[in-house]
């Protein structure tokens, strides 16, 4: 099976820009997780999709982002305008139940440099 | 707030060598644990975990983890290093409570390097 796709896997914009990262889970997986990691930090969650619901966004750092999962299946996590402390990885992942005993399946992460 | 702490941000070892990294976690209720490893332009991928049972666990790739209740802690082991082991190291741990405690919390990653 496919695994997560995410896309672009760089972004490089000028600070107040938009940006749109997108993440395609795993056919069939309701579930869909977005984290990031920061400088070098911890990997950090930042919401939860269950289909096309969010479940928990306890993770949002400020209103600057925005994500979407229009007709449960890929998601995008916009953010505008960007920030320079928004450099980071972004992580997408994808289960089929929640919380999964077994693991989640993570993409590749979109690498965002904002300068 | 559940945290995890891998308190070595670079381990080195030599190949053939025992490899540890290490993790100490912090949860309320039973703690979901678990290892990831990030290769070069990969994704995180899963390794091991401890759900129930016993306390020893083993992965992917040869590695075991060993569960300590009482030093909070879920070290990450492999008997003989390779050269190809090296990568960056997650440890990441979920609660049992309902709501966000069962989101996933990660450590802030270990890059091992394994020296031939």
């Amino acid at each position: 099976e496919a695994g997560v796709t995410q896309f672009p896997s760089h972004s490089v914009i000028e600070k107040g820009q938009t940006v749109t990262l997108r993440c395609d889970p795993i056919s069939g997986h309701d579930n869909l997780y977005w984290y990031r990691r920061v400088m070098g930090k911890e990997i950090k969650f930042l919401l939860h999709f269950v289909k096309e619901s969010k479940q928990d966004e306890s993770g949002m750092p400020n209103n600057r982002f925005l994500a979407e999962r229009t007709g449960g299946t890929y998601s995008t996590l916009k953010v505008q305008p960007a920030e320079l402390e928004d450099s980071g990885v972004y992580f997408c992942a994808s289960s089929q139940v929640h919380p999964s005993n077994y693991g989640y399946t993570f993409g590749s992460g979109t690498r965002l440099t904002v300068v | 707030a559940q945290s995890v702490a891998q308190p070595e941000d670079q381990v080195n070892v030599a190949e053939g060598n025992p490899l540890t990294v290490k993790c100490t976690y912090s949860v309320s209720g039973n703690p979901y644990l678990f290892w990831y490893v990030q290769y070069p332009n990969r994704g995180l991928q899963f390794l091991l975990k401890y759900i129930t049972g016993d306390n020893l666990v083993k992965g992917s790739y040869g590695f075991e983890a060993e569960f300590n209740k009482s030093q909070t802690s879920f070290h990450l082991k492999k008997p003989s290093a390779l050269v190809s082991d090296s990568a960056l190291y997650f440890c990441a741990v979920r609660g049992s409570i309902s709501g966000s405690a069962r989101q996933l919390t990660f450590g802030s990653g270990t890059q091992l390097t394994v020296l031939p």
